[in-house]
């Protein structure tokens, strides 16, 4: 069993839906968890973190975490084309060095007019 | 602001030689950075960590021999890829802590590996 697990996709959306992007992971102990958007042949960037259970929100971002059933959620609203990208899921294991993380392999958004 | 650069941005090199690839922090003192690999399609594989003044922590798979990190500087690590081989060509990122205790990292552009 991978420790991150993300759909590979392609997730397709129309421009002015909502985007919601999956992960689940496998530590229970896991403490932190990223979302970070990759496009094609650049570095990731860092789009929002989230360390509690609930929703936390920036701009047109949600991310929502479940510790009990173990996945991290990502919602983007009034998708725009500008947002096609590969999407990252990161978790930092209980185990194994407090600043380490783990990716899931991604999920390749493309939201098209 | 949390800026991390790389150096080079890419680099094709001939089968045998050896690479090496810079990361700085411009304006934080880094003591953590990460060296990660992507192959095309694939998520980012941590490497190694790498912790100022002194020996880096590699994942289970990564030769150390090949992959030598040096970390001198609270601003600067490097990777060298010794003896490459068509098969590590890849994108080397790395990235870098700003703050004690956090886990929140910043990337650096990347290096392109091509070996010939």
């Amino acid at each position: 069993q991978k420790e991150v697990e993300q759909n590979s996709g392609p997730l397709s959306v129309p421009e002015g839906a909502i985007a919601s992007l999956n992960c689940t992971y496998s530590d229970r102990g896991s403490q932190s968890f990223f979302w970070y958007r990759q496009y094609s042949g650049k570095s990731p960037e860092l789009i929002m973190f989230i360390y509690s259970n609930g929703d936390k929100e920036d701009g047109r971002f949600t991310a929502q975490l479940n510790k009990a059933s173990q996945y991290v959620s990502l919602l983007i609203r009034d998708s725009q084309p500008s947002d096609s990208a590969t999407y990252l899921c990161a978790v930092s294991p209980f185990s194994g060095g407090y600043n380490k993380l783990i990716f899931g392999a991604g999920t390749r958004l493309a939201v098209h007019p | 602001g949390a800026v991390v650069s790389q150096h080079p941005s890419w680099v094709i090199c001939k089968s045998g030689t050896s690479v090496k690839i810079e990361c700085r922090s411009l304006d934080f003192q880094a003591t953590t950075m990460f060296w990660y690999r992507q192959f095309p399609k694939q998520s980012l594989m941590l490497m190694a960590t790498s912790n100022e003044g002194s020996k880096a922590t590699y994942e289970q798979g990564v030769e150390k021999d090949k992959f030598l990190i040096n970390h001198a500087s609270l601003t600067l690590s490097t990777l060298t890829v010794t003896s490459a081989h068509p098969e590590d060509s890849s994108f080397y990122i790395c990235s870098a802590i700003r703050d004690r205790g956090s886990n929140e990292q910043f990337f650096g552009p990347g290096t392109r590996l091509t070996v010939l």
